[in-house]
């Protein structure tokens, strides 16, 4: 069971590049985010979808694009790459029932030149 | 948005006992949950605490949770070196899905 998986794990990019981080899950799950991740600021919420076709923004979502055409993947997208992206990405899903576990990723560490 | 407050570092001595405090920013949240991130992984959920509970023990994990205060510990008995790691408090909101973390406690045991 491989749970939420993330790839690639490392990514430099220059800036101004597009790339697509990629996260796929295979436990069913309906609800899959993104998260990012900085030096004394937690875990901040970019965008959530809670099944195949719906999406929705978080905290901080400029900059970023989702899509969700089907339930297994949940990819994020970097239009335009910028040094302020520069962090780590999780990915995590869950089922929606309230006090179900959220599962993450492992990380990609993206760091933008 | 409003922010989970915890403190930044902690650290204690192999043996001890570590208590990791939280305040969480909304009364109507229905679960709270505590998570373990060990360097370059990802985040594992330890345990959770439903909002109509007080206490929940698992093993060397005590939560505490005073709703009126809207504050939640967690206590590690018997602290070990593998302990070491940043831990996140983390609330789930009754409107929605999302998790609204913490900025996580970086805690250090020593032997």
């Amino acid at each position: 069971n491989a749970g939420v998986t993330q790839t690639p794990k490392f990514q430099v990019l220059k800036t101004g590049q597009s790339m697509t981080l990629q996260c796929a899950q295979d436990m069913n799950h309906e609800y899959m985010s993104w998260y990012r991740q900085d030096p004394g600021m937690g875990l901040r919420l970019i965008h959530y979808s809670v099944g195949a076709g719906i999406t929705d923004q978080g905290e901080v979502p400029n900059g970023y694009n989702v899509s969700r055409s089907t339930t297994e993947d949940f990819p994020l997208r970097l239009l335009s790459a910028a040094p302020s992206q520069t962090s780590v990405y999780f990915c995590a899903s869950s089922n929606t029932g309230l006090g179900t576990e959220a599962f993450f990723g492992q990380g990609t560490r993206l760091t933008v030149v | 948005g409003e922010d989970v407050e915890q403190s930044l570092f902690l650290s204690v001595r192999e043996g001890d006992s570590s208590v990791i405090n939280c305040t969480y920013t909304d009364s109507s949240s229905t679960y709270l949950y505590w998570y373990k991130q060990e360097p370059g992984a990802g985040l594992q959920l330890l345990t959770y605490i439903f909002s109509n509970m007080d206490m929940k023990q698992d093993q060397r994990l005590t939560v505490l949770l005073n709703k009126k205060d809207k504050h939640l510990s967690l206590r590690i008995a018997d602290t070990q070196t593998g302990d070491s790691a940043i831990y996140f408090c983390a609330e789930r909101k009754n409107s929605g899905y999302a998790l609204n973390f913490g900025k996580g406690t970086s805690l250090l045991v020593t032997p």
